[in-house]
Parts: structure tokens; sequence; C-alpha cells
């Protein structure tokens, strides 16, 4: 069963413009949400995160918005560039060893 | 943030053979997770080891074919053995700070011939 659902698959932004990245889980009991971000070869590096007890959080260009009641979070990167071309990843942490449940990857390209 | 390294950072091995896998933090740990991402997909968790006891697997995955190794809170090791082409995947080591997040290693691309 898959507890983290992720769209869209690939992604094509213009420079300069919002790349949307959106995920749902099931679990309720999962207390943690980060963004990984993987280019290819490296390993996934973690980008931002929130708590179910926040609505939104901004680092830079990058924002998590999160909806509890209805169980979705997502990821708007502004003013999007080629570098972030890259694979996104959502997750969730939960269960006996708070473990990550992630997503099943969006491909990010940014066209110059 | 932790600073993980595994090595080898990637290998090319024969049907039939074992690869044990390193995986080095620069700081003492409890938990440390162990994952596979098969070519152009998510990551899916294989196991977690605790030191001082025996790992915890993930449905579809064993003991025998992915033994680890968790002698201290700095260090740990995944063996992939009895390797098919199936087996060919990233291998990443994973530890978890639970105020910041968890952290990857650069991971292990294992190709199987």
């Amino acid at each position: 069963q898959q507890q983290v659902k992720q769209s869209p698959q690939s992604l094509i932004v213009q420079k300069g413009g919002i790349s949307i990245i959106n995920c749902a889980y099931e679990n309720t009991a999962f207390d943690y949400f980060p963004w990984y971000q993987q280019f290819p070869g490296k390993g996934p590096a973690l980008l931002i995160a929130i708590r179910p007890d926040v609505s939104e959080k901004k680092e830079g260009r990058f924002t998590i918005s999160f909806n509890k009641s209805a169980k979705q979070f997502s990821l708007h990167i502004m003013d999007s560039q080629p570098g972030d071309s890259a694979t996104y990843f959502c997750a969730a942490r939960g269960g006996s060893a708070r473990q990550l449940t992630f997503g099943s990857g969006t491909q990010l390209t940014v066209l110059p | 943030s932790a600073v993980i390294s595994q090595k080898p950072s990637r290998d090319i091995c024969q049907r039939g053979t074992s690869l044990t896998i390193q995986c080095q933090v620069d700081s003492q740990v409890t938990m440390m997770f162990w994952y596979r991402q098969q070519p152009g997909q998510s990551l899916t968790l294989i196991a977690t080891a605790n030191q001082g006891s025996e790992a915890t697997y993930e449905s579809g995955f064993v003991i025998d074919k992915f033994p680890i190794s968790r002698p201290n809170l700095t260090f740990s090791t995944l063996t992939v053995s009895n390797m098919s082409p199936e087996d060919s995947s990233i291998y990443l080591c994973s530890v978890e700070d639970w105020v910041k997040g968890g952290f990857f290693g650069p991971g292990t691309r294992l190709t199987v011939l």
C-alpha cells in the first residue's frame, strides 16, 4: 500500500516560473514531512521540511504548504531556475522506527 | 547536519556473488537506515539498524539476502548476497536527526551482470 502519493511524475517549467509538486498521505500518525532534491548520481538532499502543526513554511524560493485536514502538502519553487532541474521527492516520517516513506518522485525540468 | 560516506561508490559484480557496502557517519547516531533506489524509481526502505540489536527488515526484504551489521554508533554495513541482475540499484545509507530530518549518504551504485 503506497502511503504517500506524489504528482505530477514530471514537470516542465520556464525559467522564472513557479513549480508546484503535490503529495497526499494516508497515515495520520506521520509527524514530519520533508522534501528532498536529488541530482543524477547523488544521494537525496534535504531541501525543506514541515511539521503538521504549521500550515506553511518558507525558505528562500522554496515553500511548503500543508493542509492537515485534507492530508495533503505541496512544494512551491518560486522563480524556478535551470539549476533547480532535478528529481524531487516528498516524504513522511512515522512508524515504529520513525522511518521515512517516500513519494514516487517528480522530475523537474526548468527551461532556460 | 551529519556527514555520511559510503564505500564503494559504485561496483560491477557478477551474478551469484556478494557485495558489502560500508556506511560511516561523522557523529554517533542511534538508528541507521538502508534504502534501495532502483533505476528511475523512488526510495524503498530495506531495514533499520540499531547498534547492539538485530536489524529490522521491511516487508519483502530478508536477512539472508541483505545481512546488516551495526558494530558501533558510527558505522554499518549492508551485504547484498547471491546477487542477480534484479539487485542492480543504488543503495543508500541514511541517518535521522529528529530535529533537522533525515540525511543520506551519496549512495552505492551497483550493477549486477
